[in-house]
């Protein structure tokens, strides 16, 4: 079945590190996001990128850096200029240029929870 | 920019009834998608139903529809039948149909609680 995978579920990250969360789809899709969820509020983009090799940035990317080596992938890095990174993670992927008069929004994955300790 | 508003920061409803979560957004494009998403305690973003501004039908899935006032830029959704099951987190976005792709409006989410 196609779908995003998101590893790991859960991450634990100490001050000053940095740490990677892994996104992979096998949907074809073209477009890919980072969305960042804080307790009790909506979600906010970190980075989108709608083809290979290049991506752009979202309202927070400070802190955040992301590749786009291949379709199917897309890591995010948070760097230890992230001050308060705990939180949860989405990563999504939608087709980037649907025919006119069709949409289908986005495939989430699971998420990771990243925990500073 | 384009802003969704979500009035309700919790709602709660008896299994078997219904209850509509309030959505309304601000945007000056014409040609836009709505989209209603669940968010269960798994944190799994489930897609419940989408709307094209240019359809003036109401989208329907099952118990779940929609009641898309153009005009008053309100895009509300209603679940017929609340099931345990039901239980989420559900947040309304709006997409700009000229930059698909590019990033989605979420509103900050309604918290719905269905008792049994």
């Amino acid at each position: 079945d196609g779908g995003i995978t998101q590893s790991p579920k859960y991450l634990f990250r100490k001050e000053g590190q940095n740490v990677t969360l892994s996104c992979e789809q096998n949907l074809n899709h073209d477009a890919m996001y980072w969305y960042r969820q804080d307790p009790g509020q909506g979600l906010r983009l970190i980075y989108y990128s709608q083809i290979v090799n290049d991506f752009q940035k979202g309202d927070i990317a400070e802190g955040y850096s992301v590749s786009r080596e291949k379709k199917e992938s897309f890591p995010l890095t948070v760097t230890s200029a992230q001050k308060n990174p705990t939180a949860f993670y989405l990563c999504a992927s939608s087709i980037a240029f649907p025919p006119p008069g069709r949409s289908y929004g986005y495939t989430f994955g699971s998420g990771t929870r990243l925990t500073v300790v | 920019a384009q802003t969704v508003t979500q009035s309700q920061p919790e709602m709660s409803v008896q299994e078997a009834e219904t209850v509509t979560l309030s959505c309304t957004y601000d945007t000056s494009e014409n040609n836009y998608y709505l989209f209603w998403y669940k968010q269960p305690p798994s944190r799994q973003m489930i897609l419940v139903i989408r709307q094209e501004a240019y359809k003036q039908q109401n989208a329907t899935e099952n118990r779940f529809s929609v009641n898309f006032q153009k005009a008053a830029k309100s895009f509300s959704l209603k679940i017929s039948d609340s099931q345990l099951g039901d239980t989420a987190m559900y947040f309304c976005a709006f997409m700009d149909r000229d930059n698909y792709g590019q990033n989605f409006v979420f509103g900050p989410g309604t918290r719905l609680s269905v008792l049994p």
